[in-house]
C-alpha cells in the first residue's frame, strides 16, 4: 500500500521568511496531494492540492511542487506570517476521495 | 463552499454509555464520507469509509461493532462508539467526498472531542 514520509517534523522560522514541507509517496498509481492545515483543537483544512498531471501550482503565498518521477512533492510558504504556526498534513490519494493516506505531519512554528 | 459540520464538538460520557457523532456536509452532496481518529501530535487514522445507502467498509484493526457508521443521505453520516471507555477517548474527525474531475477533493469537519471517564 501506499506510504506517505513528510520532513521536517517540527519546523521554526522567523516571520517574513521562507518555510518549505517536503514529502515523499511510495505509491505510483497516486494522483492526487493535497496539503492540510490544522489548528489546535479543529479539522484540518485543505489549503491546496495538486494532480499528477501538473508539476506547480501557486495561491498568493503558497505553492505546492510534484516530482512524479522521483515521487516527492513539497510545499512552500513565502511570507510567513504567526498565523500560519499550525501543523501541516501532506496527503496521497489515487481514486475519487478515496485512499487517502496522511503523512505525520509537520509543526510549523512562525516566530515574530 | 465544501463546508462540513459535526455535531457535538465536544462530549463528556460516563464509561459503558454509547455516543452519536453527527457529520454533515452543508453545501455538497457527498458521495462518500469518511471518519478519522486522531490522537495528540498524531496524523488521522483511517476508520472507515462510507458511502450513501451502503454498509460503511472499515479500516484493519477497527471494530465495527463497537464503532457504528450509518450514512444515511447524501449529506448525513452518523458514527455511535458503543459501550465507550476511558481507551476510546480521542478527536474523532469526519470528512466528506465528492467526486470531481478526477480524485475527489476531501473536506474535514471540524472534529468532536470525546472524553469517556
Amino acid at each position: 500500500g501506499e506510504n506517505v514520509e513528510q520532513h521536517p517534523s517540527t519546523l521554526s522560522v522567523q516571520e517574513g521568511d521562507s518555510a518549505v514541507i517536503k514529502c515523499t509517496y511510495s505509491d505510483s498509481a497516486s494522483n492526487y496531494f493535497p496539503w492540510y492545515k490544522q489548528e489546535l483543537g479543529k479539522g484540518p483544512q485543505l489549503i491546496i492540492d495538486i494532480r499528477s498531471n501538473v508539476g506547480e501550482k501557486k495561491d498568493q503565498r503558497i505553492a505546492v511542487t510534484l516530482n512524479k518521477t522521483a515521487k516527492h512533492f513539497s510545499l512552500h510558504i513565502t511570507e510567513t506570517q504567526p498565523e500560519d504556526s499550525a501543523v501541516y498534513f501532506c496527503a496521497a490519494s489515487w481514486g475519487y476521495g478515496q485512499n487517502f493516506v496522511f503523512g505525520p505531519g509537520t509543526r510549523l512554528s512562525v516566530l515574530p | 463552499g465544501a463546508v462540513v459540520s459535526q455535531h457535538p464538538s465536544r462530549v463528556i460520557c460516563k464509561s459503558g454509555t454509547s455516543v452519536k457523532i453527527e457529520c454533515r456536509s452543508l453545501d455538497f452532496q457527498a458521495t462518500t464520507m469518511f471518519w478519522y481518529r486522531q490522537f495528540p501530535k498524531q496524523s488521522l487514522m483511517l476508520m472507515a469509509t462510507s458511502n450513501e445507502g451502503s454498509k460503511a467498509t472499515y479500516e484493519q484493526g477497527v471494530e465495527k461493532d463497537k464503532f457504528l457508521i450509518n450514512h444515511a443521505s447524501l449529506t448525513l453520516s452518523t458514527l455511535t462508539v458503543t459501550s465507550a471507555h476511558p481507551e476510546d477517548s480521542s478527536f474523532y474527525i469526519c470528512s466528506a467526498s465528492s467526486p470531481s474531475g478526477g480524485a475527489g477533493e476531501q473536506y474535514f469537519g471540524p472534529g468532536t472531542r470525546l472524553t469517556v471517564t
